[in-house]
């Protein structure tokens, strides 16, 4: 039973451009919340998906976006990168928001 | 504002002495209070989820607690492979509000 997988692994960028990260939820599963971690930092809520809606947002700027598919995958895109968007971008997926959250390994990202 | 403290932010200990890691909080209603693990460059790992105080729950050498106003992680006779960032977080009783408040973590270092 595949858990939550996140791609890339890592990614480098430079400042303004885009990135489009990814997350498949762990199987039976239906809602994707996106959180990032800065480094010696606990991870910080971006957003939550379900059924393919944004249901709730933490204090990010609208440069932060995401996206949920009708198989509950998931995208969060960033625009306009700053140096202080790189973290470690964790997906976490759970069934209806209940209490049993799923991490997957991240996606570290540096923005240079 | 939801709040979550963590103590110490590190800790050394010598393989099989035990130590208690803190976690406070201050919401306004808990759903659930959780703990996790996390490797360097990794995703949180689910260790626990508490409801109500007095609940206790146990997984080999760990042991976590619950009152009203903090957690405790009690870790019991510890070895090198507990080494990791130990990471509490809650839920509040919110409808619609499901995000996790994350603290800032305590560095576990175990050494032979």
């Amino acid at each position: 039973d595949a858990g939550v997988t996140q791609s890339p692994t890592h990614l480098i960028k430079t400042r303004g451009q885009q990135v489009t990260l990814r997350c498949s939820p762990k199987s039976g599963h239906d809602t994707v919340s996106w959180y990032q971690q800065a480094l010696g930092q606990g991870p910080q809520f971006i957003f939550q998906y379900y059924e393919e809606e944004e249901r709730q947002r933490g204090n990010f700027p609208d440069r932060f976006s995401g996206h949920q598919f009708p198989n509950y995958s998931s995208e969060l895109n960033v625009n306009a990168l700053l140096l202080g968007d790189s973290a470690l971008y964790l997906c976490a997926s759970s069934f209806q928001g209940d209490y049993g959250y799923t991490f997957g390994s991240g996606t570290r990202l540096t923005v240079v | 504002e939801d709040q979550v403290t963590q103590s110490p932010e590190a800790l050394r200990l010598q393989e099989g002495e035990s130590s208690s890691l803190n976690c406070s909080y201050t919401v306004s209603g808990l759903r659930g209070l959780f703990w996790y693990r996390q490797d360097p460059g990794k995703g949180p790992e689910f260790l626990f989820t508490l409801y109500s105080a007095g609940e206790e729950k146990e997984k080999e050498r760990l042991k976590a607690t619950l009152t009203k106003k903090e957690s405790f992680l009690h870790i019991t006779a510890p070895k090198p492979e507990d080494s990791a960032t130990y990471l509490c977080a809650v839920q509040v009783e919110d409808f619609g509000n499901e995000k996790l408040t994350f603290g800032t973590g305590t560095r576990l270092t175990i050494i032979p």
